[in-house]
This record gives structure tokens, C-alpha cells and sequence, in this order.
């Protein structure tokens, strides 16, 4: 299994704006995952982070509004931006390694007032 | 348009006895489904998986049970244990090994003494 690390672990934000988490895994991935889990909610994925190329977004969510970086192997950072309250969520990465399991990482967990 | 419902937002159990966890899915291409336990401040940690050309699959206390004609899969814990005490999320994907997970919403579940 990986070992991933995520930064911060808990953020208070005034809307309006932004905020950079980002996610650490301790062997290089392929790919890299963010999902969102809003409050009484099941976990939605944001993008898929490739490394040398452009994030896949789905549905419903934008590069503008989830800017994403993955400048190596092992590193990824999301960017919630020009927050609101509805962004308030916990926001995790995961990463998929050796048996087509995807782990995650421990999630920051954003409120934004 | 949830894809993977669970029905049951939380499930109490006594110490001991079988804990019973369902799902219930709507996309007949999904082929590969897995557990994932969560304690809160954590991100989910990968329970068990099962492929669509099995019916079941076993790993300690845990069973998952696959009915593709009924779209259902359900995570059986015995015997349960204070420690299995947690939110329990079962998720789909179009094939093994695939990026995009589907959850559920969740199952709360509590082990009681």
C-alpha cells in the first residue's frame, strides 16, 4: 500500500479565497485522485491527476475553480478558489498502487465562512 | 442520480454478533466493487474487493457477497468487534483497476458492548 500525506489537515477560510492543499505519497504513482466528501455526503471525484499533462476534470467541476498541479511522480496539489461556504467539505487525494486498490490520504478538512 | 445507494445510513450491533452491510447499485457496467471502512479525521481504508465475475470473496471476518442479477453487494463483519465500530462505504468501477470510483453514502456502523 501507499503511504500518503496531506497538507493541512484542517483549514478555517474567509470566502473569497484561496486555498492550496496538497498531498504527498511516499512512492512515484501514476495517478493521482481528489475527491470531495461535502457533509452528510458520499465522496465525489474532482480530477485525476496526470503527471506531465492536464488534470481530467468530471463532471461538474472546473479548472478555474479546482486548479490542479502534479509537477512529479509523488506530489500533487489542489487549489479551491474565490471560496464560498458551499465549498466547506473535506477534500482527500488518493493514489492507486500495486493491486488496483486506490488509497487515500487522511483528507483536509475545509470550512469556509 | 446516485449510481451506488446505501440505503441504510447506520446499523448498531452487538458485540459478537454479524454486522450486515448493504448496497445496492443502478449501472449494470460496473464490474469490479470494494469496502472501505472509515474512522472520522481518517480517509477510507481499503476493506475488500470483489470482481463481477465472482459471487463471493472472503478475507478474515469479512465476506462480500456480489448479486449482479439483483445489482446488490453486502460486507458481512463476524463476529463484530468494538474496533469495526465506523462508516463503512462501498464503492463500483467500470473495471478493475480502473481511476473513477462511485460511492455510496455510507453506513454508519456502531458495535456495542
Amino acid at each position: 500500500s501507499a503511504v500518503i500525506s496531506q497538507k493541512p489537515s484542517r483549514d478555517i477560510c474567509q470566502r473569497g479565497t484561496s486555498l492550496t492543499i496538497q498531498c504527498q505519497v511516499d512512492s512515484q504513482v501514476t495517478m493521482m485522485f481528489w475527491y470531495r466528501q461535502q457533509p452528510g455526503q458520499s465522496l465525489t471525484l474532482i480530477a485525476t491527476a496526470n503527471q506531465g499533462s492536464e488534470a481530467t476534470y468530471e463532471s461538474g467541476f472546473v479548472i478555474d475553480k479546482f486548479p490542479i498541479s502534479r509537477p512529479n511522480l509523488t506530489f500533487s496539489t489542489l487549489t479551491v478558489s474565490n471560496m464560498s461556504p458551499e465549498d466547506s467539505s473535506i477534500y482527500l487525494c488518493s493514489v492507486t498502487s500495486g493491486r488496483d486498490i486506490q488509497y487515500f490520504g487522511a483528507g483536509t478538512r475545509l470550512s469556509v465562512l | 442520480d446516485q449510481q451506488v445507494k446505501q440505503n441504510s445510513p447506520s446499523l448498531s450491533v452487538q458485540e459478537g454478533r454479524i454486522s450486515i452491510l448493504n448496497c445496492d447499485y443502478t449501472n449494470s457496467m460496473f464490474d469490479y466493487f470494494l469496502w472501505y471502512k472509515k474512522y472520522p479525521a481518517e480517509g477510507p481504508t481499503f476493506l475488500i474487493s470483489i470482481s463481477s465475475i465472482k459471487d463471493k470473496n472472503e478475507d478474515g471476518r469479512f465476506t462480500v457477497f456480489l448479486n449482479k442479477s439483483a445489482k446488490h453487494l453486502s460486507l458481512h463483519i463476524v463476529p463484530s468487534q468494538p474496533g469495526d465500530s465506523a462508516v463503512y462505504f462501498c464503492a463500483a468501477s467500470l473495471i478493475q483497476g480502473a481511476q473513477k470510483l462511485v460511492f455510496g453514502q455510507g453506513t454508519r456502523l456502531t458495535i456495542n458492548p
